[in-house]
């Protein structure tokens, strides 16, 4: 079965600077997607980030980027220049990728908190 | 830009009477799905739905729970008897092939 792990349960950053938020998989599968998502205080799960596992190059979203470790089974988010409306839960996810749709798996979350 | 919508946006029902949620995805979307939130926990996977049928569900979604896409629009989530447990926010989301878009949610109450 496939795991996501997320171990900072909580992140502070002060705005205007750079945090990275950490999530670690276990998978056997070779093909499969890795996405960041932001919860934010109203609770809608809102997408920032995709990488697919194929492709070797980090994905990259204005000011949200991430590395991607295939080999570590790391995907970590990095958010340059934060701002106040960064503040959320962000949800590190996993799903296999197949033609049929795949469900998503969830780490525990990391509440990210921007001091002005 | 398109989106998912649910409704109601929070539901309080009596322990043992029956809910629907409903959730209109993105109109040219395949598959969708149904997630909850317990609070203070992660995303939990319930069922996925594709071609009219159940593709995937989890050991959480049981014999109370039904999913039905009844008018090629709407994509409904039934709790036959609810119970205080199934209290949580429920999300609906919907795919073409790679990234889920959620709807809002749906805060369910069980008192």
């Amino acid at each position: 079965a496939q795991t996501v792990t997320q171990s900072q349960p909580e992140m502070s950053v002060q705005e205007a600077e750079t945090v990275t938020l950490s999530c670690t998989y276990d998978t056997s599968e070779s093909d499969y997607y890795l996405f960041w998502y932001k919860q934010p205080p109203s609770r809608q799960m809102i997408l920032v980030i995709r990488q697919e596992a194929y492709k070797q190059q980090n994905a990259t979203e204005n000011r949200f980027s991430v590395n991607f470790q295939k080999a570590a089974k790391s995907f970590s988010l990095k958010i340059s220049d934060s701002q106040l409306g960064d503040a959320a839960m962000y949800f590190c996810a996993y799903s296999v990728r197949e033609t049929s749709g795949s469900r998503l798996t969830f780490g525990e979350g990391t509440q990210l908190t921007v001091n002005p | 830009e398109p989106e998912v919508t649910q409704t109601p946006s929070h539901q309080v029902t009596q322990m043992g009477q029956e809910v629907i949620l409903r959730c209109v995805p993105i109109s040219n979307h395949l598959y969708f799905y149904w997630y909850r939130q317990i609070l203070g926990q992660k995303v939990e996977f319930l069922v996925s739905f594709y071609n009219n049928e159940i593709s995937e569900k989890s050991e959480i979604f049981d014999d109370q729970f039904s999913v039905e896409r009844p008018d090629g629009s709407n994509f409904t989530l039934k709790i036959r008897s609810t119970k205080l447990e199934d209290s949580a926010m429920y999300f609906c989301a919907s795919s073409a092939v790679r990234e889920a878009f959620f709807g809002q949610g749906t805060r369910l109450t069980v008192v």
